[in-house]
């Protein structure tokens, strides 16, 4: 089942912060963050896995409560470049090593 | 390393025709995944193979979509008799394998399937 992601869309200027939040309804093993901008491929941002763990890419961080079956990505201070959509996907433990992939959230970082 | 690559990037089709689509992954990855995506929304899970071992295929798929590996190198997805419906963007992703969902997949650029 896929993923949900809130909000689907969000518009910044450059410098502002915002918060990009992906639920499942089922157990979670692994969340990945992927960015894609128009015409071209989805590009790896960051892997998240059981644990809490948070990791980072840029300024650009992402955490994961495994209890909640959820997962947020932080933009910080954005950059014109933070611009596309991003897409959250999910590992549920019930169909390992398939990803389903939520709607995306589109997101314009304005100068 | 040169990507994943994906042939052809666009393909044009008359309902009921038959069209096959080749991705090449890096070499160096084990596993292979096919999405498809339509405008507007997320890639949406078709089938994915570990070498070349085909894992799991979607509910989703009818049976006019078959997937192979052959050798475990590059794979094909075949569609038959297109329909309209079937007009998306077909994306191929790799990633190594080893620990499942420990490594991010790298897509192509996909095939742009469109028919008439």
């Amino acid at each position: 089942q896929q993923p949900v992601q809130s909000p689907q869309a969000v518009i910044l200027r450059e410098g502002e912060d915002a918060v990009i939040n992906c639920s499942s309804s089922k157990a979670l093993y692994s969340v990945h963050w992927y960015r894609q901008k128009h015409g071209e491929a989805p590009v790896f941002l960051m892997i998240l896995l059981k644990g809490g763990e948070q990791k980072g890419h840029e300024k650009i961080s992402a955490s994961f409560n495994e209890k909640k079956q959820q997962s947020s990505l932080y933009l910080t201070a954005s950059q014109l470049s933070y611009s596309g959509t991003y897409f959250c996907g999910t590992g549920a433990t019930d169909s390992w090593g398939k990803f389903q992939f939520g709607a995306g959230t589109q997101v314009v970082v304005t100068p | 390393d040169t990507g994943v690559s994906q042939n052809p990037r666009h393909k044009i089709t008359k309902r009921g025709q038959n069209v096959t689509f080749r991705c090449d992954p890096i070499s160096e990855h084990n596993r292979l995944y096919w999405y498809r995506q339509t405008l507007g929304q997320g890639p949406e899970f078709l089938t994915y193979f570990q070498n070349e071992a085909q894992l799991e295929k979607s509910r989703l798929l009818s049976d006019r979509f078959s997937a192979e590996r052959p050798k475990g190198s590059f794979s094909t997805l075949e569609i038959q008799r297109t329909e309209q419906g079937d007009s998306a963007m077909y994306l191929c992703a790799s990633s190594l394998g080893f620990q499942t969902g420990r490594d991010g997949y790298t897509f192509g650029s996909g095939t742009r399937l469109t028919v008439v």
